[in-house]
Formats: C-alpha cells, structure tokens, sequence
C-alpha cells in the first residue's frame, strides 16, 4: 500500500462545468476525510465517512457540492456549476479510527 | 469554537540555526494534537502526533511539545537545513471522533 491516492493531481475547468475527485484511502483505514486549503491559508474540513457513512459535513459544503463513498471504499467529491472560488486545493485524508491521519498529494482545482 | 494560531506566519533563519515554530488552541479539551510540513503546491506530510495525555514526542531533528493547560505547541527544529524550507502546520483534534481543526502555517525558509 503506497498511501492515499488522489486523481487528478492537477484539473482546470470553465467556470460553470461539473468536476468529480477521486481518493483511494490506505486499504484498512476506516475513516476517509476530505479538506479544502487556498493558497496562504491552513486547510480547512469539507467532510468525513467512517466506512460508507457520511458523518459530518461543513456548513463551507454549499449544494453543490457532493460526496460518496461506495461500499466503505474510495471516495469522490463532485463540484456542480463550479464558481471561480471553488478554486483550491482539494485535500483528502484516511486514518484508522482515531489515530493519526495520513493525508493525499492533492487535487489542484482551477476555475477559469 | 476551537481556533488554532500560528506564530510567526513566516520564518528566514540561516542554515544550522535552532529554532522554535509555536501553535496554540483556544480550548483545552483536545483528543490529540499533529504537526505537519508541506512542500509548494504539495498534499501534507505528517511529522509528529501527540495524544493528549503526552507531553512530548521526538523523531530525529523534530521535538514536539504539548502543554494543554496553556493550550499551546511547540515544534523545535534542532540544526535546521535548506531541505527543512516548508510551511510547517498544527492541528489539533477535537475529541476522538472530530475532525481536525487547522492553524495557517509557518512558512520556513532557511537559507544556506
């Protein structure tokens, strides 16, 4: 196991366009978070499944945005009408109930 | 509401120097506390975990310190290197199902 994968690395959209995110956590971490950082500024939480079920989600988690995942597995988050602010970087991290977390390298999203 | 601030923003030390980079939070009750580094336009590596009973953990160069009475962290860098220039952040966790909750950052550079 290698870690926790995200793809695409990197992604540019037109503003108005529907992007989707793909995480694959470590293979026996339970819990799969999902962050989102600008440039300058700490990252800050979007989201967390323990297995299949999504626990908690942010108020900053407008209706646009959208998340999964099947079967206790990977993840998706899918951003509808993406806005020129919904450009970030897109964090997503898994850990093992409450030990520490291991995060992604990241999707770079850009809204044009 | 938990807050986490981290002081200073921005760091240039020469090469060899010890320094200190702080972290506080505003409440005490925290389940465990993580300090990171990231690399420009990277995901996040982790450093150092100290659950909430511990004072302190240590790995290589890196010593980490939690005093949860004072709500406040501390990552010391001892002979620090030009491969050391990152932004290094703090989280902390709000009890054991929470999510973590992020400072800005402090962004090293240190110059050869």
């Amino acid at each position: 196991d290698t870690g926790v994968s995200q793809d695409p690395r990197h992604k540019i959209t037109k503003r108005g366009q529907n992007v989707t995110f793909r995480c694959d956590p470590i293979s026996e971490h339970n819990r799969l978070y999902w962050y989102r950082q600008t440039l300058g500024q700490g990252p800050e939480f979007l989201t967390y499944f323990q297995n299949e079920a999504q626990l908690e989600k942010s108020r900053l988690l407008s209706d646009r945005f959208s998340a999964e995942r099947p079967k206790g597995s990977f993840s998706t988050l899918e951003i509808q009408r993406t806005e020129q602010g919904d450009s970030a970087m897109y964090l997503c991290a898994s850990s093992l109930d409450t030990h520490g977390y291991t995060f992604g390298s990241g999707t770079r999203l850009t809204v044009v | 509401k938990q807050e986490v601030t981290q002081i200073p923003a921005a760091l240039s030390v020469p090469e060899g120097e010890n320094l200190v980079l702080n972290c506080s939070f505003t409440d005490s009750a925290i389940y465990n506390l993580q300090w990171f580094r990231q690399d420009p336009g990277k995901g996040l590596t982790s450093l150092l975990l100290i659950q909430s009973s511990q004072r302190e953990q240590t790995s290589g160069r890196l010593n980490a310190s939690l005093d949860k009475s004072s709500g406040r962290s501390t990552l010391y860098i001892a002979a620090s290197q030009p491969g050391d220039s990152a932004t290094y952040l703090c989280a902390v966790k709000d009890g054991a199902q929470g999510k973590l909750i992020f400072g800005q950052g402090t962004e090293l550079s240190v110059k050869p």
